[in-house]
């Protein structure tokens, strides 16, 4: 079955670094994948979309990236800022049958300190 | 504004009830999803919907019930059958139900803290 993995560990990262994330899914290459953010007790707010013959997709400080060959989707934040600090979940398009669904990764929870 | 609302946001049960949560969307979306996300798991999908008065199950529906009277609402029902029901549920919309080829982001609401003792 369709797996995603994301590093389980919070990841501590100073203001102003670029911040790092891993997506890394098993069996076959989804469609597209989806970048969220989820604030403790709120629902997940979209991010950013990158289809699977995009390398590359960038919306202000966020850029995301797509290797197939390598199963992995990063997701990068410049310049970071103490309210980036957040848990970053990303979704995959599975098929299932006739209708397709987005399956979740655990997330990340990144914290930017001052 | 337009958006989700969930309602409410704490609701504490005692084992063998059935509880509802509500959920509704003007956002004029026509699908609409239920998820139960409990700590160190990615979200989980319970019921979707499409259309009005059509729902499909999805990878964890046993034990919850839904509806789809209106367009705009999309009530949960987590049942006596349901054996851990104590999580955080998110309901979700999209323009359509998703499906290869186009992808549509998903609006969620603030979620319902459901607590069963």
């Amino acid at each position: 079955s369709q797996k995603i993995e994301q590093n389980s560990e919070a990841l501590n990262i100073q203001e102003g670094k670029t911040a790092t994330l891993t997506c890394n899914y098993t069996n076959y290459s989804p469609a597209y994948l989806q970048w969220y953010r989820q604030d403790p007790g709120r629902g997940p707010v979209f991010l950013l979309l990158i289809r699977e013959n995009e390398k590359e997709k960038r919306k202000e400080r966020l850029k995301v990236t797509f290797d197939t060959t390598l199963k992995q989707s990063l997701f990068h934040i410049t310049a970071s800022q103490p309210a980036d600090s957040a848990t970053y979940l990303c979704a995959l398009l599975r098929g299932l049958d006739s209708n397709y669904q987005l399956i979740w990764g655990a997330g990340t929870k990144l914290i930017i300190k001052p | 504004d337009g958006g989700i609302t969930q309602s409410p946001k704490y609701l504490f049960r005692k084992e063998g009830q059935n509880v509802t949560l509500s959920c509704e969307q003007n956002l004029n979306h026509d699908a609409m999803y239920w998820y139960r996300q409990d700590p160190g798991q990615g979200l989980r999908l319970i019921y979707y919907s499409q259309i009005v008065n059509d729902f499909q199950k999805g990878d964890i529906a046993e034990g919850y019930s839904v509806s789809r009277e209106k367009k705009e609402s999309f009530p949960l029902t987590v049942t006596s059958a349901q054996k851990n029901p104590t999580a955080f549920y998110l309901c979700a919309s999209s323009i359509a139900l998703l499906y290869a080829g186009l992808a549509y982001e998903q609006y969620f609401g603030p979620g319902t803290r459901l607590t069963v003792t």
